[in-house]
Formats: structure tokens, sequence, C-alpha cells
């Protein structure tokens, strides 16, 4: 069974970093590419960045470009987020979810909530 | 970026009736890659359909989903209880991906 957990979220003051880990389980991480999308509570979905399976290629939305960096370690069956000079309008709950191998997202995890507020 | 605007924002049926929904991007979507998600209060999005028309496994066959180029729509052919939430459409071709403002679903 497919599993994907995240953690490392809560409160953090604008300007502030957090990093957001991924623990996946229940298929062979390094065969998939994997993404986070972020989610408003009470609003629509937003991509936010993904990462090839070998963590060769990156991309990221425009809103997080320059402040977000993703990866991964395939010997640890991880993904990662590092979120930097955060700022209200980032708080949201982050999924960690899978890439099938043709590219659309085909698992979530539950989410982490991130709040950043002074 | 490919910006996805779904209509109607607000679809109010009931329980046996046809719902359309629909997805119009800003660009032509590469090679089909549509996706369409459901996602009930509380819980993460749920894959329904992916290449803009393969249903993924375990849908039922009342959904279904047809498109291309810049429409795409999905289609609930007999509306079921268990089936209103809010839907996605999200285009995986180029990056960065990007997802419709949503389509809720509510009984009437």
């Amino acid at each position: 069974e497919v599993q994907l957990v995240e953690s490392g979220g809560g409160v953090v003051r604008p300007g502030g970093s957090l990093r957001l880990t991924c623990a996946a389980s229940g298929f062979v991480f390094g065969d998939h590419g994997m993404s986070w999308v972020r989610q408003v509570p009470g609003k629509g979905l937003e991509w936010v960045s993904g990462i090839s399976w070998n963590g060769g290629s990156t991309s990221y939305a425009d809103s997080v470009r320059g402040r977000f960096t993703i990866s991964r370690d395939n010997s640890d069956n991880s993904l990662y987020l590092q979120m930097n000079s955060l700022r209200a309008e980032d708080t949201a709950l982050y999924y960690c979810a899978r890439e099938d191998l043709n590219y659309f997202v085909d698992y979530w995890g539950q989410g982490s909530l991130v709040t950043v507020s002074s | 970026e490919i910006v996805l605007t779904q209509s109607p924002g607000t679809l109010s049926l009931s329980p046996g009736e046809r719902a359309t929904l629909s997805c119009r991007a800003s660009q032509s979507v590469s090679s089909r890659f549509l996706a369409w998600y459901q996602q009930k209060p509380g819980q993460a999005p749920r894959l329904l359909m992916y290449g803009a028309s393969t249903r993924a496994t375990g849908i039922p066959d009342r959904f279904s989903g047809s498109g291309s180029g810049t429409d795409f729509t999905l289609t609930i052919s007999r509306l079921e209880p268990e089936d209103f939430a809010v839907f996605y459409c999200h285009q995986y071709g180029t990056s960065p991906y990007t997802f419709g403002q949503g389509t809720k679903l509510e009984i009437k």
C-alpha cells in the first residue's frame, strides 16, 4: 500500500524557514517523480514544486521560485521541501504527492499544515 | 503558465441526474496531459481521470472524461450520493503545472 506521510509543519514568523519531510513507503520510491501541492483551508489546490525520479530535474511555481527548494533522498525514501523567506500567503496545508510514471499525481499524503503568522 | 478555468463554480443537482463539468485552458494542454480529482471535506484529493479520458483504478464507469486542446469535460452519468464533492482539473504537461479553481457539486 502506497503511504506518504508529511511532517515538519508548524507556526513560523514571516521571513522564517521550515523544512517539510515526506516519508514514502509501499512502492519503489526511486522510480517516481514527486510533487508538493498546497491548499489554503477552504480554498483550491496549488501545485508548488516537482522533482524527477533521480532529483536531476526540478520545477517550481512562480509564487515560490527562489524561496523554496525541493530535494529527495532515494536511499531513505524521503522527499523534502525547504521553505525560506516565508510569507503570510504561504499559509496552507502542504501535500506530498507521488507522480505516476506518466507524470500525473496518483497518490497523496494527508498533508502538513504550515502557518505563517506574527 | 497555463490557466485552467472551471465552470460552473457550483453545480446543484439531485442523485440520479447527469453532471457535466467544464475545464478550459488558456493555451493548449500538451498530449492531453489533463487529470481530474475529487476532494471531499477533510480528505486529500482522489485521482479520477488522467490523459483526459482514462479512468483511474477503481473509478466507476459512470465517470467519463473527454476533450483535447483547450476544452475538457468531466461527465458523471448518474449521480450517486457519494459523488457530491469538489472537483479539480489539473494540467501536468507544461511546467509550472496548474490546477483549476474547482467546481463544487452539491445536492439540490
